[in-house]
């Protein structure tokens, strides 16, 4: 069963942080995705990253930066948060034998920003 | 542009009832449907996608092409079906989704 972990479920940081949200897949996926989850938005991709130290931007990649140093790594970086950013980040890993392969969620981390 | 639409944000049936989660999506091309389900305190995931042509738990959607749709049925509702749904496409054979905002479905006892 493919595992996707997030560093932390809640995080309270203040504005101006630096904030590194990490996520860990344990199923040798090439393709990793960061999102933003807010009621009524549903969900809206951050950034892309469909291999080591390669990315693309999402829908909103302002005011976030990523790192994919290694495989079974994917970092969000929050450069210098704001209250703005204070949401549910779900990250997601996928295997790229196949684009119609279901993307496997982690648990999310609830970060607020004071 | 392409876009996914779920009109309801919040679906409430009581148990035993028929229930139907409607998703409506842009997109001039073949499209690949998929709807994940987020039960109360537990992760994303997929609950099926179009192209497998299945029933998970019940569940059954069929891809309506000329009406652009993928709506989400089942016959008889189960207070464990109560969650949180998200419908999602993919296109050009990008591994990237757009998603729907969801829809909250509750159902009474």
């Amino acid at each position: 069963d493919v595992k996707v972990t997030q560093s932390s479920r809640y995080l309270v940081k203040r504005t101006g942080e630096k904030v590194f949200l990490e996520c860990v897949q344990d199923m040798d996926h090439e393709n990793m995705f960061w999102y933003r989850q807010d009621p009524g938005l549903g969900l809206r991709l951050i950034y892309f990253s469909y291999d080591v130290k390669m990315k693309e931007k999402g829908d909103i990649p302002e005011g976030y930066s990523v790192s994919r140093e290694k495989k079974e790594r994917f970092s969000l970086i929050l450069e210098s948060a704001s209250t703005n950013q204070t949401s549910m980040y779900l990250c997601a890993s996928q295997w790229a034998g196949s684009s119609n392969q279901p993307q496997h969620f982690g648990d999310g981390t609830r970060l607020s920003i004071l | 542009a392409q876009r996914v639409t779920q009109p309801e944000k919040l679906l409430s049936v009581f148990k035993g009832a028929p229930v139907e989660l409607k998703c409506n999506y842009s997109y001039s091309g073949s499209p690949e449907l998929f709807w994940y389900v987020q039960y109360s305190r537990q992760r994303l995931q997929l609950l099926l996608r179009h192209i497998s042509r299945e029933s998970i738990k019940g569940f059954t959607a069929d891809l309506n092409k000329g009406e652009t749709s993928f709506h989400l049925k089942k016959p008889f509702a189960q207070e464990e079906d109560s969650a949180m749904y998200y419908c999602a496409l993919r296109v050009d054979s990008n591994y990237q989704l757009i998603w729907g905002a969801g829809t909250k479905l509750i159902i009474k006892p």
